[in-house]
């Protein structure tokens, strides 16, 4: 079956603007969540959505938001960005979210 | 959450086992053990878990402690595919929906 999908898989945004990436998780899997990996800080939680509900949340200014639709799949937004914002992020996909987490290839994103 | 203690990196040479230690002596009883690797350039890849009891997949053999202080990921005859940041991390059970909570990892070199 089709993997954790994640589009774009490169972006170069500018200080201050606005960014959503997508995440389509593996058929049938209700828990989507959010990971931010840098050199400095390795791999920290976001953020996660069960139902379309946001379930769990990670140490993340506001500026970070997210959503999921009733297909499951998931957007995350990052408003107002900022140099260090610039990361790879990477999505997971669980059956319920507390079984084995199946991640994407992730978006790497550059703020310049 | 718990916090886990790993070596910064290890070496292997190819088709040898490889047993790659973790320290939670913190770890409460609901805790589950998980191990996570991931390999240059792609998202993390589940590897295996378990409570209490050893544990075996088709990738790997989880060996837990009996006092559940400590770990030892199993890699029975290591490849060069195997050449990855090794994570293992504690998952709290029924709250931490979606959540893993990672350290540092463990950088695994293989030698041909």
């Amino acid at each position: 079956k089709a993997g954790v999908t994640q589009t774009p898989r490169y972006l170069i945004k500018t200080r201050g603007q606005q960014v959503t990436l997508s995440c389509s998780p593996i058929s049938g899997h209700r828990s989507v969540s959010w990971y931010q990996q840098t050199p400095g800080q390795g791999l920290q939680f976001l953020f996660e959505y069960f139902s379309e509900t946001q379930r769990n949340k990670g140490n993340f200014p506001g500026r970070f938001s997210g959503r999921q639709f009733s297909n499951s799949r998931s957007e995350m937004n990052v408003s107002t960005l900022e140099l260090g914002d610039s990361a790879l992020y990477l999505c997971a996909s669980s059956f319920q979210g507390d079984t084995e987490a199946f991640f994407g290839q992730g978006t790497r994103l550059t703020v310049v | 959450d718990a916090k886990t203690t790993q070596p910064n990196s290890m070496e292997s040479n190819e088709e040898e086992p490889v047993h790659l230690p973790c320290n939670h002596s913190t770890i409460s009883g609901t805790d589950y053990i998980h191990w996570y690797r991931q390999l240059p350039s792609q998202g993390p890849e589940y590897v295996i878990h378990g409570l209490t009891s050893n544990v075996n997949n088709r990738m790997a053999s989880l060996a837990i402690a009996e006092d559940r202080k400590s770990s030892t990921l199993i890699l029975h005859r290591a490849t060069l595919r195997d050449a990855a940041v090794y994570y293992c991390i504690l998952r709290a059970g029924g709250t931490s929906y979606g959540k893993l909570t990672f350290g540092q990892g463990t950088i695994l070199t293989v030698h041909p």
